[in-house]
Order: C-alpha cells, then structure tokens, then sequence
C-alpha cells in the first residue's frame, strides 16, 4: 500500500527566508502525481504545485519549488522568500494509478517576522 | 468561477442524532470527494465517486455513514447515528482530470457532544 511521510510535524521560518518541507512516499507504481496542499486556519485546501512521475524536471511556482528524487521516493518543498501568508499546514499528497489520493500528516510551518 | 461549496461550515449536534452535510463541486468537475480529517491529521478518503457512480467507497464505515451524488452533480454525506468520535472535519473535493490537483471545499467542522 502507498504511505506519504511527513518527518517534520512543525517548522519555523523567519519571514524572507527559506525553508524546505520534507516529504517521503511508498509505492511500487511508476506513473503518479505528487502535490503540496497548503491549509491555513480557514480550512480551505489549496493547491501549491504538482509534479508528474515521468517528468524529471522539477515542478516551479513563483516562490514555490520542489526536489523530486523518483529513485528515493522523495518530494520535498522549498519556499523562497517567505512571508506571514505562507503560515499553515502543509500536506504532501500522493495520487495513485487508480486516482486515490492519500496525503501524509502535514507540517506546521509558522512564519517569523 | 464559483468553487467548491459546502454547507453546513459549522455543525454541533448530540450523540446519536442525524446529521448531513452538502457538497456543490466545480461545474464540469465528474469527480467528487469526501475526506474526513481529524485534528493535526491529513485528510482521509471516505468515498469517491464518477459522475453518480461510488467507485471507492472502501473506508466509508457504511453502518452508520451513506452518501449519494444524484444526477452526478452535489452530494451529500450523512451520519446516522453520530458518535463522539466523528468529531472532525468533512472535506469535499472535486476534479475532471487525474493529471490535476483537487480543488476543495472550506469543510464543514462537525461537534459530537
């Protein structure tokens, strides 16, 4: 079965700093898609960035990168320049073959100002 | 475009009363989720559906939860007697394609007392 792992339950960044979320998955599938879902207190999911299985290039979005390493299973998020906005919880989500997806614990992350 | 809607967002009922929450998705999106996500945890898939079809409804706990998407278009999630331990939030979800992130809804926080 696949599992997401989120080895940080919480992380602190001073605000225009960076800082990078960790991700690991399990899974013996090749073709996937992988998320990062931000969560503020409102509740409301929001996509951040995705990445394909069978693209190596790593997925951008302004501030938002990732490090995708297939071969370790790894997807870590990095966000550049942070600001106070960029304060919630943080989901990696693993979309399987058969279109479940299953997302890890989340990361806390609080901005600093 | 409107976005995913839910209502209630806010829900105290007692033990062992009904209760059902409402989900509108995304015009056009076939695809609809519900998530249940307990406090400091990820979401977790309840039901997915394909239009008005439940193709995964394999971790809905179907003594007590049901859901139906009439017309493929909103649903609805009902408990039937509710426990303390359904406390959580219910998240709905939809998309149309596999290769693209869920865009969900603000969730509905359900209160056992």
């Amino acid at each position: 079965a696949q599992t997401v792992t989120q080895s940080q339950p919480e992380m602190s960044v001073q605000e225009a700093e960076t800082v990078t979320l960790s991700c690991t998955y399990d899974t013996s599938e090749s073709d996937y898609y992988l998320f990062w879902y931000k969560q503020p207190p409102s509740r409301q999911m929001i996509l951040v960035i995705r990445q394909e299985a069978y693209k190596q290039q790593n997925a951008t979005e302004n501030r938002f990168s990732v490090n995708f390493q297939k071969a370790a299973k790894s997807f870590s998020l990095k966000i550049s320049d942070s600001q106070l906005g960029d304060a919630a919880m943080y989901f990696c989500a693993y979309k399987t073959s058969y279109d479940k997806v299953i997302f890890g614990p989340g990361t806390s992350l609080s901005v600093i100002p | 475009e409107a976005g995913v809607v839910q209502s209630p967002r806010y829900k105290i009922i007692e033990k062992k009363q009904p209760v059902a929450f409402w989900c509108n998705p995304i015009s056009g999106h076939n695809t609809l989720y519900w998530y249940l996500q307990n406090l400091g945890q990820g979401p977790e898939l309840l039901i997915r559906y394909e239009n008005e079809e439940a193709v995964d409804d394999s971790q809905l706990p179907k003594d007590r939860f049901s859901a139906e998407r009439l017309k493929g278009v909103d649903s609805t999630l009902k408990i039937q007697p509710a426990e303390l331990g359904d406390s959580a939030v219910y998240l709905c979800a939809s998309s149309s394609d596999r290769g693209q992130g869920y865009t969900f809804g603000s969730g509905t926080r359900l209160t056992v007392v």
